[in-house]
């Protein structure tokens, strides 16, 4: 059974700082990784996604990377801005699995 | 836009009582993954359906839950006999197999 972890739960950084989020998985089998981003109350935004083939992806101030031989996937933030607080969560495919997501605090 | 439409937005019901929600792609893709999530958790598994047809189904759906996805494109979930427990946001996504998912805005559901 695919788990995937998250870590840290909850991370405040100031404004312009570069910052990186942790998810791990136990089953390397995956088609894909996939990062979501979540506003409180509101559904999920697609971030990148990664082909089980990619090794990274980048997309603006981010970039994700993607190491299936551990177990793990990191999305880095450059350069973070207020407007960038929310819950951070990734997903890995087959079906998405998700793990618990990281709240994310960019303080001004 | 995420190209994903779910109604009602909001939901409040009685105990008892059945709902039904519904999610409408935009265009058709293979792939439509109901999700359920509760306060501080990611979204847990619920189903998901390539075509019209069911493909999985979580052990946390009871036979409570059914889902259907008669043509192909949209999708409805029901709850019968709703239950306290079943307060959640209900996220529907859709997207091609191997493919970027999108979701929907979801349905906040409170029982009463």
């Amino acid at each position: 059974k695919q788990e995937v972890t998250q870590i840290p739960a909850a991370l405040s950084v100031p404004e312009g700082e570069n910052l990186v989020l942790n998810c791990s998985f136990t089953d390397s089998a995956i088609y894909n990784l996939q990062w979501f981003r979540q506003d409180p109350g509101k559904g999920l935004t697609s971030l990148l996604l990664i082909q089980s083939s990619q090794r990274e992806q980048t997309s603006g101030r981010l970039n994700a990377s993607l190491d299936k031989s551990s177990g793990r996937s990191t999305l880095y933030i450059a350069a973070s801005q207020p407007g960038d607080s929310a819950t951070y969560l990734c997903a890995v495919k087959g079906k998405l699995v998700f793990g618990k997501g990281t709240k994310l605090t960019v303080n001004p | 836009d995420t190209g994903v439409s779910q109604n009602p937005r909001h939901k409040i019901t009685k105990r008892g009582q059945n709902v039904t929600f519904r999610c409408d792609p935009i265009s058709e893709h293979n792939r439509l993954y109901w999700y359920r999530q509760t306060l501080g958790q990611g979204p847990e598994f619920l189903t998901y359906f390539q075509n019209e047809a069911q493909l999985e189904k979580s052990r946390l759906l009871s036979d409570r839950f059914s889902a259907e996805r008669p043509k192909g494109s949209f999708s409805t979930l029901e709850i019968q006999r709703t239950e306290q427990g079943d307060s959640a946001m209900y996220l529907c996504a859709w997207g091609w197999q191997g493919a970027e998912a999108f979701f929907g805005q979801g349905t906040r559901l409170t029982v009463v």
